[in-house]
């Protein structure tokens, strides 16, 4: 069974321009999440879909940072513009519901110079 | 809020030795408890988990029991091998008021040496 799939795996972009992260779920699974590590951090949700409704989304910083779920399976974040502080990894999750198991992607490795 | 608390790494072990990475935590209702480990390069990968108290999760030689009374989940292993070489998290995920996002700790840089 193929697991969490991300692109791209790293990324290196200057300040203010834009940048989006690709995520595809394990198949069937219907909760999906966003996550953000910073170096020598645990990873901190950004926000979580069922299906293609965002659940819980209180962590995105919304001014610069969106996201989107079409059709429930795929999902886009995006920031514009990026700052230097959001260098870090982006993680995906999923779990097959609500409360399951979360099993995670190799992650977006974002340097912004 | 709730929150996870690890020791601190970088661990150094010689190879067959006993690890212990002590996880405690703080939370409001009755969370699940989980450890990932993170391989250099890689993502982060479901190591074993326990969902309600007395519980043991046990994955690979690696065990953890949910201790209520002390609230913690203490992550150990027999005898370590220099591939088990990574980083530990330690997680809680509580679902009250419908948030379900995993709780981590800040990850135990663990090291062994052949």
């Amino acid at each position: 069974e193929a697991g969490v799939v991300q692109s791209p795996r790293y990324k290196i972009i200057e300040k203010k321009q834009p940048v989006a992260f690709w995520c595809n779920p394990i198949s069937g699974h219907n909760t999906l999440y966003w996550y953000l590590q910073n170096l020598g951090q645990g990873p901190e949700l950004l926000i979580r879909y069922e299906n293609e409704e965002a659940v819980d989304d209180s962590q995105l910083p919304k001014d610069r940072f969106s996201a989107e779920r079409l059709k429930g399976v795929d999902s886009t974040l995006k920031i514009q513009p990026a700052e230097l502080g959001d260098s870090a990894v982006y993680l995906c999750a999923s779990s097959p519901n609500t409360g399951e198991t979360q099993y995670f992607g190799p992650g977006t490795r974002l340097l912004v110079l | 809020g709730d929150s996870v608390t690890q020791m601190e790494g970088p661990v150094t072990l010689s190879e067959e030795a006993f690890l212990t990475i002590n996880c405690t935590y703080t939370a409001t209702g009755y969370p699940s408890l989980f450890w990932y480990v993170q391989y250099p390069g890689e993502g982060l990968q479901l190591l074993l988990k326990a969902t309600k108290a007395d519980d043991k999760g046990s994955n690979k030689g690696f065990e953890a029991t949910y201790r209520k009374e002390t609230t913690s989940f203490h992550l150990e292993k027999g005898s370590v091998q220099v591939s088990d070489s990574a980083v530990y998290f330690c997680a809680l995920v509580y679902s009250g008021g419908g948030a379900d996002g995993l709780t981590f700790g800040k990850g135990t840089h663990l090291i062994i040496q052949p």
